[in-house]
């Protein structure tokens, strides 16, 4: 079975600064998936970024960028030039490889973005 | 694209009840949903894996019998809350995978149902 940790429960961020949220996971599989979600008041759970295991390279979405440590099993999260926008909770996940497969959450970051 | 759907988005309901709520992929077909209860300020736990045509798959805890999921189109699946008592009430998300994906699905999320049991 898969874990997947997230040891911030809370973090704040200035407008315009630059914040990075922390996930570990734990897993026996080879070929997976990590992503981030971000839940805003609204309860919609958006996509923010995708990473594939097999990829060295970390992926970037905008002010969005992971940092992806596959021997270390971390998977961390950097938003450039906060936005009040970006408040919301951020939850980690993992997906092993499969067209079936389902997501195993951490347990949230809740992100605070203060002018 | 990808939009998913949940109705109600809100409802409350009597203890002893039973509540039927509604998960569509409005544009695309889904071969498997999921269902997903939230308490507040929690992660999403995943309750079951909603199969277009056969048998739920259900998570180590969540009882079948009082959790009843159908999947009867490649566009609904439903999730009834059966004889539902106050500890039922919580939110309840759905997702839904777009297909085609040769290693893998994305799962596009509904804006969840939120339950109170009285």
């Amino acid at each position: 079975a898969q874990t997947v940790t997230q040891s911030q429960p809370e973090m704040s961020v200035q407008e315009a600064e630059t914040v990075t949220l922390s996930c570990t996971y734990d897993t026996s599989e080879n070929n997976y998936y990590l992503f981030w979600y971000k839940q805003p008041p609204s309860r919609q759970m958006i996509l923010v970024i995708r990473q594939e295991a097999y990829k060295q390279q970390n992926a970037t979405e905008n002010r969005f960028s992971v940092n992806f440590q596959k021997a270390a099993k971390s998977f961390s999260l950097k938003i450039s030039d906060s936005q009040l926008g970006d408040t919301a909770m951020y939850f980690c996940a993992f997906m092993k490889q499969g067209t079936a497969s389902k997501l195993t959450f951490g347990t949230g970051t809740r992100l605070q973005v203060t002018l | 694209g990808a939009v998913v759907s949940q109705h109600p988005s809100r409802v409350i309901c009597k203890s002893g009840t039973s509540v039927k709520i509604e998960c569509r992929s409005l544009d695309f077909q889904a071969t498997t949903m999921f269902w997903y209860r939230q308490f507040p300020k929690k992660s999403l736990m995943l309750m079951a894996t909603s199969n277009e045509g056969s048998k739920a798959t259900y998570e180590q805890g969540v009882e079948k019998d009082k959790f009843l999921i159908n999947h009867a189109s490649l566009t609904l699946s439903t999730l009834t809350v059966t004889s539902a008592h106050p500890e039922d009430s919580s939110f309840y998300i759905c997702s839904a995978n777009l297909g085609g994906g040769p290693t893998y699905n994305e799962q596009f999320f509904g804006p969840g149902t939120r339950l109170t049991v009285l």
